[in-house]
């Protein structure tokens, strides 16, 4: 059965805090993705890692970075969180190339910064 | 900003009637997908249309793709109050094929 992981269901983080999201998948997939779900706004891509060490930016990369170090693992960085970060953090693998895969979704991290 | 929008955002419907969720999109793409999400779940998976088709289906699923119009459709035949759930449609681009998502439409079947 394949899985993608996320370290946490829930977590609660004060402002100011170095926040780490990890994501591990088992199905030795190219891409890795970390999206934030809001009410209202559905899915916004927040990085995107499409092999080890290689990152691209999606359309709200401020406030974040990742890291990539091995295949399986990706992992979402809040520098300094605030709580504007609230959010429901979501991440997804694929295969690359083209056309291209479906994706694979983590059960998401529900981060509350207080 | 995202790359699909879809249409409408909300949608209410009697079981055994069809529901049908349209998605726009705005630059040139490799695949068109449909997701959908239980409250309080992670998304799953529902269809994948390639650039070069026109029509899929995969059991009372129907998704359509027209890149002349940047748009596709996805239809759900005899809904099912089961099917009460939030859609999302996704664009996969570049090399790599990256996936975007819209905004999302709630759909509700009514027993």
């Amino acid at each position: 059965d394949v899985k993608v992981t996320q370290s946490s269901r829930y977590l609660v983080k004060r402002t100011g805090e170095k926040v780490f999201l990890e994501c591990v998948q088992d199905m030795d997939h190219e891409n890795m993705f970390w999206y934030r779900q809001d009410p209202g706004l559905g899915l916004r891509l927040i990085y995107f890692s499409y092999d080890v060490k290689m990152k691209e930016k999606g359309d709200i990369p401020e406030g974040y970075s990742v890291s990539r170090e091995k295949k399986e693992r990706f992992s979402l960085i809040l520098e300094s969180a605030s709580t504007n970060q609230t959010s429901m953090y979501l991440c997804a693998s694929s295969s690359n190339g083209v056309p291209g895969t479906e994706a694979f979704f983590g059960q998401g991290t529900r981060l509350t910064v207080v | 900003s995202q790359q699909g929008e879809e249409d409408p955002q909300a949608l209410s419907i009697q079981e055994g009637e069809n529901a049908t969720m349209n998605c726009s999109y705005k630059t040139s793409i490799n695949n068109l997908q449909w997701y959908r999400q239980n409250s309080g779940r992670g998304l799953v998976h529902l269809i994948l249309i390639r650039s070069n088709e026109r029509e899929k289906h995969s059991g009372r699923l129907r998704v359509t793709l027209d890149t002349s119009k940047k748009s596709s459709s996805l239809l759900i035949t005899a809904s099912r109050a089961a099917d009460t759930a939030s859609y999302f449609c996704a664009t996969g681009t570049g090399a790599n094929s990256k996936l975007t998502f819209g905004k999302g439409i709630t759909l509700s079947v009514r027993p």
